[in-house]
């Protein structure tokens, strides 16, 4: 069946950080890729997304490629703040929506 | 803007107790689905409703049972609580079931039960 396989968190880092979050989707076909975030204590957020390959999503200077020929959708951010702290998930569409198992982020000041 | 409103935020239940979880979404979304959320493991799909009037089983769908009611609400039942069913359970809609459609998130209901 479809799988994502996301990077382990937990994650921290310092604020104005690089940080990357690696991504990859296996599944029959080539699936849409999203990225979601999830606060503290709210349900999860979309991020951005990528409907076919070479797309680029990106959003509150959080970007992510739609690689086509490992499915993968790395997440990077080139300078992170502490309001960025928050788990973040990606998911990949085939038939329905997928997740990884999510990835802790905090970010220190 | 309320988008996809869930009740109860949180609930304590003894095993063998029966509740439902309410789910409304304001968006005039077609499809409708309900997500358990366990540490590690991300979310997982327990039904789904790809428009008013059909629902469908998703990945873990054993001790729950869906009712689409309209349009806007999407409720899930569970008839003989078990301690495996705590969680944190996540309604979410989308426009419609198309794979690029993103899918729009309520708060969650967290469940405990003892």
């Amino acid at each position: 069946g479809d799988s994502v396989t996301q990077m382990e968190g937990p994650v921290t880092l310092s604020e104005e950080a690089f940080l990357t979050i690696n991504c990859t989707y296996t599944a029959t076909g080539y699936p849409s890729l999203f990225w979601y975030v999830q606060y503290p204590g709210e349900g999860l957020q979309l991020l951005l997304k990528a409907t076919k390959a070479d797309d680029k999503g990106s959003n509150k200077g959080f970007e992510a490629t739609y690689r086509k020929e490992t499915t993968s959708f790395h997440l990077e951010k080139g300078s992170v703040q502490v309001s960025d702290s928050a788990v973040y998930f990606c998911a990949g569409s085939a038939r329905q929506l997928t997740f990884g198992s999510g990835t802790q982020l905090t970010v220190l000041p | 803007n309320a988008g996809v409103t869930q009740t109860p935020k949180f609930q304590v239940l003894k095993t063998g107790q029966s509740m439902t979880l309410q789910c409304a979404q304001d968006m005039n979304h077609n499809s409708m689905y309900w997500y358990r959320q366990d540490p590690g493991m991300g979310l997982r799909l327990i039904y789904y409703s790809a428009s008013e009037g059909t629902t469908d089983k998703g990945e873990v769908p054993n001790g729950y049972n869906v009712s689409r009611l309209n349009k806007r609400e999407f409720s899930l039942r569970l008839e003989s609580a078990a301690p495996s069913q705590t969680s944190v359970y996540f309604c979410a809609s989308s426009e419609g079931p198309v794979r690029n459609q993103p899918q729009h998130f309520g708060d969650g209901t967290r469940l405990s039960i003892l």
